[in-house]
């Protein structure tokens, strides 16, 4: 079955680490995103990419990396300089560009700070 | 100012009646919209996208209107299943923007 794959669906982070979330997508799509939702708020996008060895910050990208080396996989890394990582971390993908193609979304992670 | 903004409701209405809604969207030069639905702590899933002539998907109505920048969403007849959060989407350059979500609760 073609899909986005999120793991872990759970995380916990000490303060100080650096952790990498993992995205997966087997439906050929160009592009793929990353979203923070915190509790009661809408999605909030950290970084986007339209293709392979490119990828751009969206609005809230401090504290977070991600790399494109692979068409099917996009990691985010979140940093010890991301102050308030307790979020649900959503992936998702698109045909390229996205302008009238559905986005599929990964079951997402949620990531707590201990 | 937020690029989608979107009332949040909650909206709680009786099975059967007819709810509605509106988002709105800064950029002007938006190209595309949609409705997506969250149902709690799951991800998002498509609802429909919004075309400029208005569109319908069974009991939903999906409107936009490009002068006064705003897309309603209508939900007739109301069922059970119907509650969730409605998230409101833009795409413009090259990336979705997402309302904060309006949520809905059909009661019995």
């Amino acid at each position: 079955d073609g899909g986005i794959t999120q793991s872990p669906k759970y995380l916990f982070r000490k303060e100080g680490q650096n952790v990498t979330l993992s995205c997966e997508q087997n439906l050929n799509h160009d592009a793929m995103y990353w979203y923070r939702q915190d509790p009661g708020q809408g999605l909030r996008l950290i970084y986007y990419s339209q293709i392979v060895n490119d990828f751009q910050k969206g609005d809230i990208a401090e504290g977070y990396s991600v790399s494109r080396e692979k068409k099917e996989s996009f990691p985010l890394t979140v940093t010890s300089a991301q102050k308030n990582p307790t979020a649900f971390y959503l992936c998702a993908s698109s045909e390229a560009g996205g302008r009238w193609t559905e986005a599929f979304f990964g079951q997402g992670t949620r990531l707590t700070v201990v | 100012r937020k690029e989608v903004e979107q009332d949040p409701g909650p909206f709680n209405v009786p099975e059967g009646a007819t709810v509605a809604f509106n988002c709105t969207y800064s950029n002007s030069a938006s190209q595309s919209f949609f409705w997506y639905r969250q149902d709690c702590r799951k991800e998002p899933k498509l609802l429909m996208s919004v075309y400029s002539s208005g569109n319908e998907d069974g009991r939903f109505t999906a409107q936009l209107n490009r002068a006064s920048q705003y897309i309603s969403l209508l939900i007739r007849d109301s069922k059970l299943s119907d509650s969730a959060t409605y998230l409101c989407v833009v795409f413009n350059d090259y990336k979705l923007s997402f309302g904060a979500g309006t949520t809905v609760t059909v009661r019995a």
